[in-house]
Order: structure tokens, then C-alpha cells, then sequence
């Protein structure tokens, strides 16, 4: 089974300011795609990007951007002007294409300081 | 679209009790999963459904838990007996058919055995 790692339990990030989230995956397919889910104390799980892994452009949803490195195995969510409400819970996940099945990291909960 | 929905939002059970809960996916979605939540494990798939049939179930923690999806449009998870250790938040999600598609969660059933 596919494994997804996030690495970083707890990170913080002044309000206004850039964080990055950090998330590895293990794959032998070459096709396959990646989310990045937010959970707010609400717990409703939101989705927040995704990536397709034959495309080489990373993708961005306003201040939401990722930094998708194939090779590497590596899929980060870059997070500008962060601001209060980005506080929460966020998960990354991979989706094979050939099982349909979502594999998820850990999480990493992020606090923004006002 | 009302989003996937699940039921009960809370659930409060005594040891050794039958728990039932309930998801209703997004229409026209043919697969469905249910996720359980915990600190110390994160987001656990327990089992999905491909177009009403179990395709995985190998998540699923023990005999006392089951799982069944009579139609499109509806699925339970049972746990008989319910433990302690049971505890936790568990969630639904659906997807449609098409691999660069999210999986949409209804808000999660918390379920505290005591």
C-alpha cells in the first residue's frame, strides 16, 4: 500500500506571513493524483488542492499554491498571507490511479498567531 | 447538493452496546468510504464500496465491526460489541467516477463508548 508522510505534527506561521506544509509519499505507479484537505475544529474535512502527477505545472487555488516534485516524491502546500482562518488541521492525500482508494498522512496542525 | 450526509452527529453508547451509523453519499457518486479518526492513528480507512459491492475491507478492526451498502444511496457501520476503545470520530466519504476527483466527507459521526 501507498504510504504518505507528513512530517511536521505542529507548525505555526504569523498571520500575513508564508508557511509551507511538508508531505512525502511512497508509489511505484506513475499515475496517480494528490490533495491537500483542511480540517478546522468544525472537523468537516475541505479540500483545498490537488495535483495531477503527469502534470509539471504545480498547482494554486488563490493563496493556496503546492510545490509537486515528482522525482522526489514530494508534495508540499505553500500557504501566502496566511490568515486566521487558515488555522486547522491539514491532511495530504494520495489517490492511486489504478485502486481507487485515498491514502492519508497524519496531518499537520497549523497555528496562525495573530 | 446537500454533501455527503451522516448520522448521528454525536453518539454516546455504553460498553457492550450496538452501535449503528448511517451515510448518505452525493447522488450519482458510485464509491464510498468510511474513514475512522483518532489522535494516536490519524485517519484509518476501515472499507469501500465500488458501486454498492465491498471492494476492501481489510481495514476493518475486528469481527465487531460491519459494514453494508444496500443501495446507492445509503450505507451503515455496526459495531456489536461496542468497546472503549471504539471510540473515536468516524467519517463517510464519496466519490464519483473519474481518478482526478476528491472524496467529499459528511461531517463525521463521534462516537464515545464509556
Amino acid at each position: 500500500a501507498q504510504t504518505v508522510t507528513q512530517s511536521q505534527p505542529e507548525m505555526s506561521v504569523q498571520e500575513a506571513e508564508t508557511v509551507t506544509l511538508s508531505c512525502t509519499y511512497d508509489t511505484s505507479e506513475s499515475d496517480y493524483y494528490l490533495f491537500w484537505y483542511k480540517q478546522p475544529p468544525s472537523r468537516q474535512m475541505i479540500l483545498v488542492i490537488r495535483q495531477e502527477a503527469y502534470k509539471q505545472q504545480n498547482a494554486t487555488e488563490n493563496r493556496f499554491s503546492v510545490n509537486f516534485q515528482k522525482a522526489a516524491k514530494s508534495f508540499s502546500l505553500k500557504i501566502s498571507d496566511s490568515q486566521l482562518g487558515d488555522a486547522a488541521m491539514y491532511f495530504c492525500a494520495y489517490r492511486s490511479a489504478n485502486i481507487n482508494q485515498f491514502y492519508f498522512g497524519t496531518g499537520t496542525s497549523l497555528t496562525v498567531i495573530p | 447538493d446537500a454533501g455527503v450526509i451522516q448520522s448521528p452527529r454525536h453518539e454516546v453508547t455504553e460498553m457492550g452496546q450496538e452501535v449503528t451509523l448511517r451515510c448518505k453519499p452525493i447522488s450519482g457518486h458510485n464509491s464510498l468510504f468510511w474513514y475512522r479518526q483518532t489522535m494516536m492513528r490519524g485517519l484509518e480507512l476501515l472499507i469501500y464500496f465500488n458501486n454498492n459491492v465491498p471492494i476492501d475491507d481489510s481495514g476493518m478492526p475486528e469481527d465487531r465491526f460491519s459494514a453494508k451498502m444496500p443501495n446507492a444511496s445509503f450505507s451503515t457501520l455496526k459495531i456489536q460489541p461496542s468497546e472503549p476503545r471504539d471510540s473515536a470520530v468516524y467519517f463517510c466519504a464519496s466519490t464519483r467516477g473519474g481518478l482526478n476527483t476528491e472524496a467529499f466527507f459528511g461531517q463525521g459521526t463521534r462516537l464515545t463508548v464509556v
